[in-house]
């Protein structure tokens, strides 16, 4: 079954330092996604990407973070200037069509130390 | 703003039972809700979708129900076994297109030998 997948699994990064998150979403879906959580909190919505665009983000999203698509297939998070707050599960997520299945890779757990 | 509540916020049976998992949500101006497993440090695994035209899906031993007008879903688990265990998120989306969907802090269910 197409699964998306993300990486590295997991980063540690000294504060202030930037990171790139990977994500290669399943060959042929359009929208786009990036979701966070926190060690026992909830899953987060970050931002949606369509259309080589941001759709919408959350007010987490701020200057702080960007997202790309460089290229057919990656979609990257990149996160500038990381905080410790930042330690947490980044999730990518990618479907099909407006109505359909989202379906999420297994994330990236950033710790900022 | 949405808010999605999930009870209980833990369970734990025995093999075998029959268990019912609740998922409510505040406004009830929803376009779909999604039903995900999340097994500790790993990604979200889709159970079922749900439609906000449809009042429940099935498949294999869960079945999924909607109630869009008071803002519940319940995912029923039939004859659970112990690799059921995991926590269990409900997502409701309320637009179309590239909606974000907001989680449920979910239920960590623990089926026992």
């Amino acid at each position: 079954e197409p699964e998306v997948t993300q990486t590295p699994s997991h980063q540690v990064t000294q504060m202030g330092q930037e990171v790139i998150l990977r994500c290669v979403p399943i060959s042929n879906h359009l929208y786009f996604y990036w979701y966070r959580q926190i060690l026992g909190q909830k899953v987060e919505f970050l931002v949606s990407f369509y259309n080589n665009e941001i759709s919408e983000k959350s007010e987490i999203f701020d200057d702080q973070f960007s997202v790309e698509r460089p290229d057919g297939s990656n979609f990257t998070l990149k996160i500038r200037s990381t905080k410790l707050e930042d330690s947490a599960m980044y999730f990518c997520a990618s479907k099909a069509g407006a109505g359909n299945t989202i379906y999420f890779g297994e994330g990236s757990w950033l710790t900022v130390v | 703003k949405q808010e999605v509540t999930q009870i209980p916020a833990a369970l734990s049976v025995p093999e075998g039972e029959n268990l019912v998992l609740n998922c409510s949500f505040t406004d009830s101006a929803i376009y779909n809700l999604q039903w995900f497993r999340q097994d500790p440090g790993k990604g979200l695994t889709s159970l079922l979708l749900i439609q906000s035209s449809q009042r429940e899906q099935t498949s294999g031993r869960l079945n999924a129900s909607l109630d869009k007008s008071s803002g519940r879903s319940t995912l029923y688990i039939a004859a659970s076994q112990p690799g059921d265990s995991a926590t269990y998120l409900c997502a409701v989306r309320q637009h179309t297109n590239a909606g974000k969907s907001t989680f449920g802090d979910g239920t960590t269910l623990t089926v026992k030998p």
